[in-house]
């Protein structure tokens, strides 16, 4: 069975950084490219990063880039965000997702998310 | 603000069919497929339509979706209780690189 476990969620200062984790299970790690997407409390959807399965390729919206930053270990099968210079409108729970095998720009599964709190 | 325009909110009866719509640009759902994900409170989003049409194994065929230009649409018919949640669609965005969704569709079941 895939699954996907974030972690390192917690609560920070503006303008602090924290490091999230995404631990993967169950299928080849390796081979696939992987994503952050967010939600802000009550609102909708926001893709944050991909990288390819490599870690040679990434990429951001404009609203992280130059503060977040997108990494892997496949040896320890583990997706990474590490977000800088934090703001209160970076408030929400971060989703990991695989993509699809099926639509390699779908998103399936998801996991259960990790909570980030900015605020002082 | 949202790329892709959802309605914030859909509504029908048990048994009923509803659609959702969602409008994008020739950068996005003009010219790659749409998705739709279906989230319940407190729950991560789940796949539910991709390649457009395409329902992944388990998804009921209740579910439908179809795209025409810039603009697509998810149908539910045999409208059932358990399918309140929300609904976002999503699409690659050129320009980006990456992925953009709709704002989300609450669909309530009267």
């Amino acid at each position: 069975e895939v699954q996907l476990l974030e972690s390192g969620g917690r609560l920070v200062q503006p303008g602090g950084s924290l490091r999230l984790s995404c631990a993967a299970s169950g299928f080849a790690f390796n081979n696939y490219a992987m994503s952050w997407v967010r939600q802000a409390p009550g609102k909708g959807l926001e893709w944050v990063s991909t990288i390819n399965n490599v870690g040679t390729s990434t990429y951001y919206p404009p609203s992280v880039k130059g503060r977040f930053t997108i990494s892997r270990d496949n040896s320890k099968n583990t997706l990474y965000l590490q977000m800088n210079s934090l703001r209160a409108e970076d408030t929400a729970i971060y989703y990991c997702a695989a993509p699809y095998y099926y639509d390699s720009r779908a998103f399936d599964p998801w996991g259960q998310g990790a909570l980030v709190t900015v605020s002082s | 603000q949202s790329v892709l325009t959802q309605p914030p909110s859909a509504s029908g009866t048990p048994g009923q069919r509803v659609t959702i719509s969602c409008s994008g640009s020739s950068s996005n759902i003009g010219s790659n497929t749409v998705k739709w994900y279906q989230q319940f409170p407190g729950t991560a989003p789940k796949l539910l339509i991709y390649s457009n049409n395409q329902r992944p194994s388990g998804v009921p065929d209740r579910f439908s979706g179809s795209k025409s230009g810039t603009s697509a649409s998810l149908a539910i018919s045999g409208l059932q209780s358990e399918d309140e949640a929300h609904y976002y669609c999503a699409a690659w965005e050129d320009s980006l690189n990456g992925v953009v969704f709709g704002g989300g569709t609450k669909l309530t079941v009267l």
